[in-house]
This record gives C-alpha cells, sequence and structure tokens, in this order.
C-alpha cells in the first residue's frame, strides 16, 4: 500500500538554530512530494514541491527539502528558525500510478523557543 | 495569482441542519477536493471531483455528503443532516498536474 509518513509528531527548536523536519513515503512508483505550512486558523500553504526535476528544491521563507530515493525521503530542513515558522508542517505525496490522489502526513507541529 | 477561495469562513449549525459550504477553485484547475481537519487531528481526504463526477471518495464521505459543481466556477460539499462529529475545518483544493491550492477553510461548528 502506498503511505506517507511524518516520523515526529512534535519538533521544537531554539530560534536561530537549524529545522529538520522528517518525511518518507513508501511506494514503488515515482513520487511527486509537497511541504505544506499551516498556520492557526488559517489554510494550507505549499512551502515547495518535487515533480522530478533536481532532487535539491527550494522552498518559500528559506526552506528546502532534499529528495533521496534510496532513503525514500523528503526531509524539510532550514538552516535558521525564525520565530514565524512555528507551524503545522505537512508533508503530502501523489504517485505516478494515483497521479490526482494525494496522501497527507499526520503533521509535524514545530515550536519555536526564543 | 489566482487563489481558492472558500465561504463562509465559519458556520454554525445545529445538529440535523443541512449545510452547504462554498468553493471557487482556480479557474483552470480540473480536479477538485475537499478535506477535513477535525481539531488537533490530521487532514482527512473526503473526495476528488473531475470532468463533473466524483473520481474517488472515503470512507468518511458517506451518503450524508454530497458534492456539486452547479455552474462551472462554484464547488459545493453538502452536509445533508449534520452530526456533532461533523464540526471541523472544511477546506477545499484544486489542482491541474499538481500541485493542491487550498482555500483558508470553513469552520463548520454543529451544536
Amino acid at each position: 500500500a502506498q503511505s506517507v509518513t511524518q516520523l515526529d509528531s512534535h519538533v521544537s527548536v531554539s530560534e536561530g538554530t537549524p529545522v529538520l523536519l522528517r518525511c518518507n513515503y513508501s511506494s514503488s512508483y515515482s513520487p511527486s512530494l509537497f511541504w505544506y505550512v499551516q498556520h492557526p486558523n488559517k489554510g494550507l500553504q505549499l512551502l515547495l514541491k518535487y515533480t522530478s526535476a533536481a532532487t535539491l528544491v527550494k522552498g518559500i521563507n528559506g526552506f528546502e527539502a532534499e529528495f533521496k530515493k534510496s532513503e525514500t525521503s523528503f526531509h524539510l530542513t532550514k538552516p535558521s528558525a525564525h520565530m514565524s515558522d512555528a507551524a503545522e508542517y505537512f508533508c503530502v505525496v501523489s504517485f505516478s500510478n494515483t497521479g490526482n490522489q494525494f496522501y497527507f502526513g499526520t503533521g509535524t507541529s514545530l515550536t519555536v523557543i526564543p | 495569482e489566482p487563489e481558492v477561495t472558500q465561504t463562509p469562513s465559519h458556520q454554525v449549525t445545529q445538529m440535523g441542519q443541512e449545510v452547504i459550504l462554498r468553493c471557487v477553485p482556480i479557474s483552470n484547475h480540473l480536479y477538485f477536493y475537499w478535506y477535513r481537519q477535525i481539531l488537533g487531528q490530521k487532514v482527512e481526504f473526503l473526495v476528488s471531483f473531475y470532468n463533473n463526477e466524483i473520481s474517488e471518495k472515503s470512507e468518511i464521505f458517506d451518503d450524508q455528503f454530497s458534492v456539486e459543481r452547479p455552474d462551472g466556477s462554484n464547488f459545493t460539499l453538502k452536509i445533508r443532516s449534520t452530526k456533532l462529529e461533523d464540526s471541523a475545518m472544511y477546506f477545499c483544493a484544486s489542482g491541474y498536474n499538481s500541485p493542491l491550492h487550498f482555500g483558508n477553510g470553513t469552520r463548520l461548528t454543529v451544536t
């Protein structure tokens, strides 16, 4: 069965330190991978996407993610956390055999400590 | 940049009443979706819609739910007889060869 897993339900970092949010998928088909951010009482905003071009993808607000096929991973990183990064982050995947069906991870809540 | 718009932003209804949640997808998109997020829980897929028919639905999307694209621009989700457990944030999304673009959601409160 195809799936996506976010390994951490909560991540807490100090302001100015690096952020790592982990995402793994399971499928034998080629993935398209997305990270969305949800601030409190807001909708989901696309941070970045991977759809088969460069494996290192840069997104908005200084975030980036690297697609590693061998590890079936698409971890989200940022070199230096800002207070405004505190939010819920969702890894979302679609696969080449079910192109318009999107699989959501359970989300990672990021807390940034001043 | 075009965006998905949802109305109302907040809807309060009594148990057993019908509600219609409205969405205007991005105009050149072909795929439309409804998701919901119960407070503090994960985002759950409800239904996808393509070419004027449901292409996929989850087990949540039972006979109480229906979707329509009544006029070529709006995309609606109807809950026929609301239950307390339908209280959630409902997100509309649209897409065309990915990614999904989401609206800001309608918070439905069933009392």
